[in-house]
C-alpha cells in the first residue's frame, strides 16, 4: 500500500492564482481530511469527509473548496490564492474509529 | 469545545537524558481518544499512539512510556535515555468518538536533543 499520498510537494502561486492540492489513499479508508499547519501553530483543520460525496466544513476554511467523488480522491482547490494561504498542507485519513494517518504534505508559498 | 494544551514550547537535552513532554485536554465527552504524533525536521507526521479515554493504563514502547491521568486531564509522553534522532517536534491530539472524528491538536512541543 502507498498509504496518503500528495502532490505536489511543493508549490509556489502569484496572489490571485488557482490551484488543487491532491490527495489519493488506497486503504479504503472513509474519512478524509486537510489541515494546514502555520509555524508554531500546531495543525488546523480545513474540511473533512466521512465519505463519498459528502464533505464539511472545519475550523478554517474560508478560501479552500474539497470535493469527495470517490472513496479514494480528496483533492483541495484554492481559487484566488492570498498570501495568507501560505502553509503546508497535509491530508489524512482513517476508517471510523481508527487511527489517522498523515500524507507527506505540500508546501506552499504565495507570492 | 475541545482543547490541547501543550505548555513546554522548546526543550532542549543532551543526550541519554530522560525527558518528559506534557499534555493537557479538555473535552465534555465521556468518549474520546488521545494521540501523540511526531515531526521529525523532514516534515512527515509520524503516527505514535493512540489511547482511548477508558483505558487508563500507562504504557510503554521501548524508550516511550506514556502517562494517561483521567482526573488531570492529562496525557503526558516519556522518552528514556534521549537520543538525537528523538529530535522533533512532537504533537498530542484529541478526537471524539462518532460525527467527525476530527483530530484537535496542540501546538506542539520542539524537543532539542543535543550530542
Amino acid at each position: 500500500n502507498a498509504g496518503v499520498t500528495q502532490t505536489p510537494k511543493f508549490r509556489i502561486l502569484k496572489i490571485g492564482q488557482s490551484m488543487t492540492l491532491q490527495c489519493t489513499q488506497d486503504m479504503n479508508h472513509n474519512y478524509m481530511y486537510w489541515y494546514r499547519q502555520d509555524p508554531g501553530m500546531g495543525l488546523k483543520l480545513i474540511y473533512y469527509s466521512v465519505g463519498a460525496g459528502i464533505t464539511d466544513k472545519g475550523e478554517v476554511p474560508n478560501g479552500y473548496n474539497v470535493s469527495r467523488s470517490t472513496t479514494e480522491d480528496f483533492p483541495l482547490r484554492l481559487e484566488l490564492a492570498a498570501p495568507s494561504q501560505t502553509s503546508v498542507y497535509f491530508c489524512a485519513s482513517s476508517k471510523q474509529l481508527e487511527t489517522k494517518y498523515f500524507g507527506p504534505g505540500t508546501r506552499l508559498l504565495v507570492l | 469545545a475541545q482543547k490541547v494544551t501543550q505548555a513546554q514550547t522548546e526543550i532542549s537535552v543532551v543526550e541519554k537524558e530522560d525527558v518528559t513532554l506534557d499534555c493537557v485536554y479538555e473535552t465534555r465527552d465521556t468518549t474520546y481518544y488521545l494521540f501523540w504524533y511526531k515531526q521529525p525536521p523532514s516534515g512527515e507526521l509520524v503516527f505514535l499512539i493512540r489511547r482511548n479515554s477508558f483505558d487508563e493504563q500507562n504504557e510503554i514502547s521501548g524508550r516511550y512510556s506514556w502517562n494517561f491521568q483521567k482526573s488531570t486531564s492529562s496525557f503526558n509522553f516519556t522518552i528514556t535515555a534521549s537520543q538525537v534522532v528523538d529530535s522533533a517536534v512532537y504533537f498530542c491530539a484529541l478526537s471524539s468518538q462518532g460525527g467527525s472524528e476530527k483530530l484537535v491538536f496542540g501546538k506542539g512541543t520542539k524537543l532539542t536533543v543535543n550530542p
